[in-house]
């Protein structure tokens, strides 16, 4: 199993700092790896796949990067809306795995 | 419009059975595979169960351990997951979820979530 971590668990930042969030897989897993929001009460909604590409309706401000195994989630200018939980999940292998999220909580 | 629409969850005993039905409208259902992803209160979230398109593929979180059962009838774009010998662990907010491809994919929609609690 493919085991994915996210760090920090929890990022406190003002409205219009950058947001840098981590994804580090425990092997390979190409470019098959996705981001998540997730707001208090909701289901998750999916922010980038594939690595680096923005799902439908995503605003520019959030962009995926990765460098081998470590994948990066940046969110260039916080909006009060962007205040959530993220997770990362990779569908290179079966069993799809999820990480142990990153809460973004205003400072 | 995509809507996806969990029914079925609720309180039931340790060692009992429930079954999750996802009702599925706005979209080729056929055409996707289908997930089911469960949250526990307060924690992350935990993939269940994927479901190709045709339902001839099924994979399974290891920890379920044969207990769970997902199954689709694209005749009534329906997705189910029997559960059977329920645990405590197993209660959980659990979301259907509409995956991009026939095979696999991302969850680019999901439901509202059922709620599903196990305890006496």
């Amino acid at each position: 199993e493919i085991v994915l971590t996210q760090s920090p668990a929890t990022l406190s930042l003002s409205p219009g700092e950058r947001a840098t969030l981590s994804c580090r897989a425990s092997q390979s897993v190409s470019s098959y790896l996705a981001w998540y929001q997730q707001k208090p009460g909701q289901a998750p909604r999916l922010l980038i796949y594939d690595e680096s590409n923005r799902a439908t309706g995503i605003p520019a401000r959030f962009s995926g990067s990765r460098s081998g195994t470590d994948f990066t989630l940046t969110i260039s200018s916080l909006e009060p809306e962007d205040f959530a939980v993220y997770y990362c999940q990779q569908r290179s292998n079966w069993p799809l795995t999820f990480g142990q999220g990153t809460k973004v909580e205003i400072k | 419009e995509v809507q996806l629409l969990e029914s079925g969850g609720g309180l039931v005993q340790p060692g009992g059975s429930l079954r999750l039905s996802c009702a599925a409208s706005g979209f080729t259902f056929s055409s996707h595979a289908m997930s089911w992803v469960r949250q526990a209160p307060g924690k992350g979230l935990e993939w269940v169960s994927s479901i190709s398109g045709s339902g001839s593929g099924t994979y399974y979180a290891d920890s379920l351990k044969g207990r769970f059962t997902i199954s689709r009838d694209n005749s009534k774009n329906m997705l189910y997951l029997q559960m059977s010998s329920l645990r405590a662990e197993d209660t959980a907010v659990y979301y259907c979820a509409k995956l991009t491809e026939f095979g696999s994919g991302w969850c680019d929609y999901w439901g509202q979530g059922t709620l599903v609690t196990v305890s006496s």
